[in-house]
């Protein structure tokens, strides 16, 4: 299996762009979850996905956040409009398991706001 | 003071030294995580337990649920072994809310 897929490696944009970024789980795999890496705050978990439903959005930062499960192989989180504060490394993970499974992580995102 | 304390936060050895991360944790648990990050990496689950050891290769991971403890060893230790290791748990209340430890960088000198 290729691992937990995720794209762009690396982004860098403008305050007030669109970003998306992407990722594929691990097939088979039943729960997902986005986090984000600052060396303030360390890991911290976005949102979760349990059966392409989200189960809990309470770590979205706000309005400006959103993810999609549209199936089973694929989700996106998007930052509309971004800001420097959101420079931050996203990593998404995927689990076999609903109750606190093993956790396989992507490479990451890097993204860097301007 | 934070749920899930990791020490050292920095250690820096030689190669070939047997290393020895720990942590303590303060709430209770259904499972503990010990993950690695290389520099500018990925993060890689190590393992997931939840009661006595597990081996895997170079690596072992031991936890006394009683002490609320848990070590990360690395035996014959190798300069690719460089990395922060983090430990996380997922507590009782919530099996996919992970509580994370601060890491441990790791420098393995030839």
């Amino acid at each position: 299996d290729a691992g937990v897929i995720q794209s762009p490696r690396h982004e860098v944009t403008e305050m007030g762009q669109e970003v998306t970024l992407r990722c594929k789980p691990i097939s088979g795999h039943n729960s997902l979850f986005w986090y984000r890496q600052t060396m303030m705050r360390g890991l911290e978990l976005l949102i979760y996905f349990n059966n392409n439903v989200p189960i809990d959005d309470s770590g979205m930062p706000e309005d400006r956040f959103s993810a999609k499960m549209p199936n089973a192989s694929f989700s996106t989180l998007k930052i509309q409009p971004s800001e420097p504060r959101d420079s931050a490394v996203y990593f998404c993970a995927s689990s076999l398991a609903y109750d606190g499974g093993e956790l396989f992580f992507g490479e990451g995102s890097r993204l860097t706001v301007l | 003071k934070n749920e899930v304390e990791q020490s050292p936060q920095n250690l820096t050895a030689q190669e070939g030294e047997f290393i020895t991360i720990n942590c303590s944790y303060s709430v209770g648990i259904s499972a503990l995580h010990w993950l690695q990050q290389h520099p500018g990496g990925g993060i890689v689950s190590l393992f997931m337990l939840s009661s006595g050891k597990k081996k895997h290769g170079r690596l072992i991971a031991t936890i006394n649920i009683q002490e609320k403890h848990s070590s990360l060893h690395i035996t014959a230790s190798h300069p690719r072994d460089s990395a922060v290791y983090i430990c996380a748990v997922a507590s009782m209340d919530s099996n996919y809310q992970l509580i994370w430890g601060a890491g441990t960088k790791l420098i393995i000198k030839p």
